[in-house]
């Protein structure tokens, strides 16, 4: 079984441009997740879907932050502008119903705004 | 905001030891799980207790909960070099909240 696939796995942009990430959860996952991982610290929860619909959104930076689910499988995460401070690991998850099951995470995209 | 809190931040230790880590919490859960993640790699799930559950036992890694305290123990028998990774617990309490996760080395 395939596991949750991300891309790109490593982007470098300037300040100020958007950047894209994309995250295809494993077959048959309900719930979807999007984390930001600083250096150091923990995954800190973005958003999270339940199907297409967006469940919790609470720590996502809505002013430059955007995230959509297709048909309730692919997702992507869009920044823009990026700013210094977007710097960071962000990882995709997907688990089979709900936020109580166990998670299965992407390798994350390693993005570096300079 | 983290919801799990592990400790220590680091741990090293030699090849052959136990490794503890422990893990509190602030809100009810339903469950606490324990996730671990290599450098530079995406997280790997562990280990799942329900909050009925004291412990659980999963190979070499035991973990209990208690529920009255709030706090969560992994321990690690007979550690591998391989085993060096940071380690995160996680609760499902109002949403799913990491902690800033337990650095292990584990040195041959």
């Amino acid at each position: 079984e395939a596991g949750v696939v991300q891309s790109p796995r490593y982007k470098i942009i300037e300040k100020k441009q958007p950047v894209a990430f994309w995250c295809n959860p494993i077959s048959g996952h309900n719930t979807l997740y999007w984390y930001r991982q600083n250096l150091g610290q923990g995954p800190e929860l973005l958003i999270r879907y339940e199907n297409e619909e967006a469940v919790d959104d609470s720590q996502l930076p809505k002013d430059r932050f955007s995230a959509e689910r297709l048909k309730g499988v692919d997702s992507t995460l869009k920044i823009q502008p990026a700013e210094l401070g977007d710097s960071a690991v962000y990882l995709c998850a997907s688990s089979l119903r709900g936020r109580r099951e166990t998670q299965y995470f992407g390798p994350g995209t390693r993005l570096l705004v300079l | 905001s983290q919801q799990g809190e592990e400790d220590p931040q680091a741990l090293s230790i030699q090849e052959g030891e136990n490794a503890t880590m422990n893990c509190s919490y602030k809100t009810s859960i339903n469950n606490l799980q324990w996730y671990r993640q290599n450098s530079g790699r995406g997280l790997v799930h562990l280990i799942l207790i329900r909050s009925n559950e004291r412990e659980k036992h999963s190979g070499r890694l035991r973990v209990t909960l208690d529920t009255s305290k709030k706090s969560s123990s992994l321990l690690i028998t007979a550690s591998r070099a391989a085993d060096t990774a940071s380690y995160f617990c996680a609760t499902d309490g109002d949403d799913m909240r990491f902690g800033a996760g337990t650095r292990l080395t584990v040195k041959p």
